[in-house]
């Protein structure tokens, strides 16, 4: 068990659309983070919420934003879909230090089309 | 901007062979390292982490790091390596130039290891 849950587990959409996928954290994290893997690459930082506030962000463009939730649970939205946005996303929940390491949920599998 | 590398993409080993994996951080301050694995079909799991102090930090499963700052590596070791060890590595940086919350992540390194 991850701890961190995350939703839906695979996922196909076409180019151009919009998507959110969903992630529960760890019981006790206040922080999420998400991630982008490609294959054959290691995760890369998209973002990471506390406090329900954008604290920081990679360099990803605008068509990516989230949103966190009261209870600390948080969406990311992709929107105007392209095909190189496929990959594996992943969510990280942590303390708000992030200095104990994340603990990362199993990731949604994004296939544009 | 802050980057981790990560020399080895595949390695291949049998059972008891001693491990060593490469991690090298670009130059960015004071810095925080981590590895992290994922085994097949699992998600990435800590393994350890650095922050200071004993620049030998030691993990779980047997795994252990060295820090060494003159040479900017943290590489990961183990003695003797399990069939179980099997799994992709990643090398992690958090601090520097990249920021107090994010982390770097290498592009990782897979294990496979031989009955």
């Amino acid at each position: 068990d991850a701890g961190v849950t995350q939703s839906p587990t695979h996922l196909i959409k076409t180019r151009g659309q919009q998507v959110t996928l969903r992630c529960s954290p760890k019981s006790g994290h206040d922080t999420v983070s998400w991630y982008q893997q490609a294959l054959g690459q290691g995760p890369q930082f998209i973002f990471q919420y506390y406090e329900e506030e954008e604290r920081q962000r990679g360099n990803f463009p605008d068509r990516f934003s989230g949103h966190q939730f009261p209870n600390y649970s948080s969406e990311l939205n992709v929107n105007a879909l392209l095909l190189g946005d496929s990959a594996l996303y992943l969510c990280a929940s942590s303390f708000w230090t992030v200095l104990g390491g994340y603990t990362f949920g199993s990731g949604t599998r994004l296939t544009v089309v | 901007a802050q980057s981790v590398s990560q020399h080895n993409h595949h390695v291949i080993l049998s059972e008891a062979a001693s491990l060593e994996l490469g991690c090298n951080y670009s130059y960015g301050g004071t810095v925080n390292l981590f590895w992290y694995v994922q085994y097949p079909g699992q998600h990435l799991q800590l393994l350890l982490k650095y922050f200071s102090g004993d620049p030998l930090v030691k993990g779980i499963k047997g795994f252990e790091a060295e820090f060494i700052k003159s040479k900017f590596s943290f590489n990961l070791r183990k003695p003797s390596v399990q069939w179980s060890d099997t799994a992709e590595y990643f090398c992690a940086v958090n601090g520097g130039t990249s920021g107090t919350y994010k982390y770097i992540f290498g592009t990782g390194t897979r294990l496979k290891v031989l009955a």
